[in-house]
């Protein structure tokens, strides 16, 4: 198995550019997330998923759109980028969990993307 | 809106020693998890608890969830230049009305360094 993979691994963007951040988890979990990292900032919910052709803002969803549009696929687009959205981004999948409801997460290795 | 705060945030220590890293909250979660995060890696699930009052150990690790379900500690004895990384904890709500469904609530994490 290969777990959560997403692509690319990195990309320079510049400002106004767009992409689209795929990512695909083998494992049949029902729920999907985005997370983006900046340092002293932790973990950031942008978009998540609880099922397939569902999706649902987190945190800090502006700037950002996602689709769901096969259980085990989910993408992260970004429509015209901005410097400010310069960040490593994760995927994340996840069942209902080990325990109820803990929705324990398997993440992604990552995509380093910078704006310029 | 729900948070949990770490700390210290940062750690820099010599091998050998021990430590413990601290998250706290107002709030009640049914399970709470610590990942550990290696540079240029995604988080990796190391343990999660469920039970106030819980210990779970994991060879130099051990992990306690508060009595009420609002705190939890991971103390690491001996610690040594492979437990170097970023530690979050994660805390996770039972569904209530959709607000909490499926998503983690994520401190912002602790730098461990640990000096040979």
């Amino acid at each position: 198995n290969a777990g959560v993979t997403q692509t690319p691994k990195f990309r320079v963007l510049k400002t106004g550019q767009s992409m689209t951040l795929l990512c695909a988890q083998d494992m049949n979990h029902e729920y999907m997330y985005w997370y983006r990292q900046d340092p002293g900032m932790g973990l950031r919910l942008i978009h998540y998923s609880v099922g397939e052709g569902t999706t649902a803002k987190g945190e800090v969803p502006d700037g950002y759109n996602v689709s769901r549009l096969k259980k085990q696929n989910f993408l992260l687009g970004l429509e015209s980028a901005a410097p400010s959205q310069t960040s490593v981004y994760f995927c994340a999948s996840s069942s209902a969990g080990l325990y109820r409801w803990s929705y324990e997460q398997y993440f992604g290795p990552g995509t380093r993307l910078t704006v310029t | 809106t729900q948070l949990l705060e770490q700390s210290p945030q940062f750690l820099s220590i010599q091998e050998g020693e021990n430590l413990t890293v601290y998250c706290n909250s107002s709030s009640v979660f049914s399970s709470l998890q610590w990942y550990r995060q290696e540079p240029g890696e995604g988080p990796v699930l190391l343990v999660t608890v469920v039970t106030g009052g819980e210990v779970k150990k994991l060879k130099r690790l051990t992990f306690q969830f508060g009595d009420a379900r609002k705190d939890s500690s991971l103390h690491i004895t001996a610690a040594q230049p492979g437990d170097t990384g970023l530690y979050l904890c994660a805390g996770a709500s039972a569904p209530a009305g959709g607000t909490s469904y499926g998503k983690l609530t994520f401190g912002q994490g602790t730098i461990l360094t640990v000096h040979p």
